[in-house]
């Protein structure tokens, strides 16, 4: 199974609030597992990856933070949202080198 | 820099007809590959298409083909007979395979509508 379960689905919060995105995936274990952000109508922006429990690449810097605390278990956090936080959230994992990467289904955050 | 580009972004095309989307790639690696994703109004990302890059054939997948010309760089996707559920953002992705982190990137993405 390449299910990759992300909650919820759509989520609006206020300036300042924090947020817990959580994303659990099922299938081989030892997955690379991705977080992206997707402006309305733009391309996918790699947020975080990860190839291990505990280990985290960042690409690019902003107030939001990932933790892997289980191996299927990827978490994508904020202390205090920003309005340019909101955006189309997709959790993805690939379970091999070549292999295609597998979406949830998203979570459409708006930042108010 | 940008490591994969899509500088279409929008296109038309009749139903039945064919389509080609552009994707051009930058990268030194040796051993990398290539995707195309489907993305509908609902945001699920759909799995199209996968080219390795020592892949000496083009890839097909039923109506969708790479078209990958490594020299130039170039993974475009055809689409033939196109069909009004193709109306959609598609997007080209690469994973370079020399680097350990395994990440994917995306292109910006182009907006196919498919006109009845």
């Amino acid at each position: 199974s390449q299910t990759i379960h992300q909650w919820p689905a759509t989520l609006v919060q206020p300036v300042g609030s924090p947020l817990s995105l959580e994303c659990t995936v099922e299938g081989t274990s030892n997955p690379n597992l991705y977080w992206y952000r997707q402006a309305a109508g733009r391309g996918l922006q790699l947020l975080f990856y990860s190839v291990g429990i505990g280990q985290i690449s960042s690409e690019v810097p902003q107030n939001l933070s990932a933790s892997r605390p289980q191996d299927r278990q990827f978490i994508l956090s904020s202390k205090k949202l920003l309005l340019s936080d909101s955006g189309f959230y997709l959790c993805a994992k690939t379970a091999g080198r070549y292999t295609e990467a597998f979406f949830g289904q998203g979570t459409r955050l708006t930042v108010v | 820099a940008q490591k994969i580009t899509q500088t279409q972004p929008g296109m038309f095309v009749q139903e039945k007809e064919a389509v080609t989307l552009d994707c051009t790639y930058d990268t030194s690696d040796q051993s990398y590959g290539l995707f195309w994703y489907k993305q509908p109004s609902s945001g699920e990302m759909i799995f199209l298409i996968y080219q390795g890059s020592y892949d000496e054939q083009n890839a097909t997948e039923g109506r969708y083909s790479l078209n990958f010309q490594k020299a130039r760089k170039s993974a475009n996707l055809v689409i033939s007979a196109s069909q009004l559920g193709d109306s959609a953002m598609y997007f080209c992705a690469m994973r370079e395979g020399e680097r350990n982190n395994n990440d994917m990137r995306f292109g910006a993405g182009t907006r196919l509508t498919v006109k009845p």
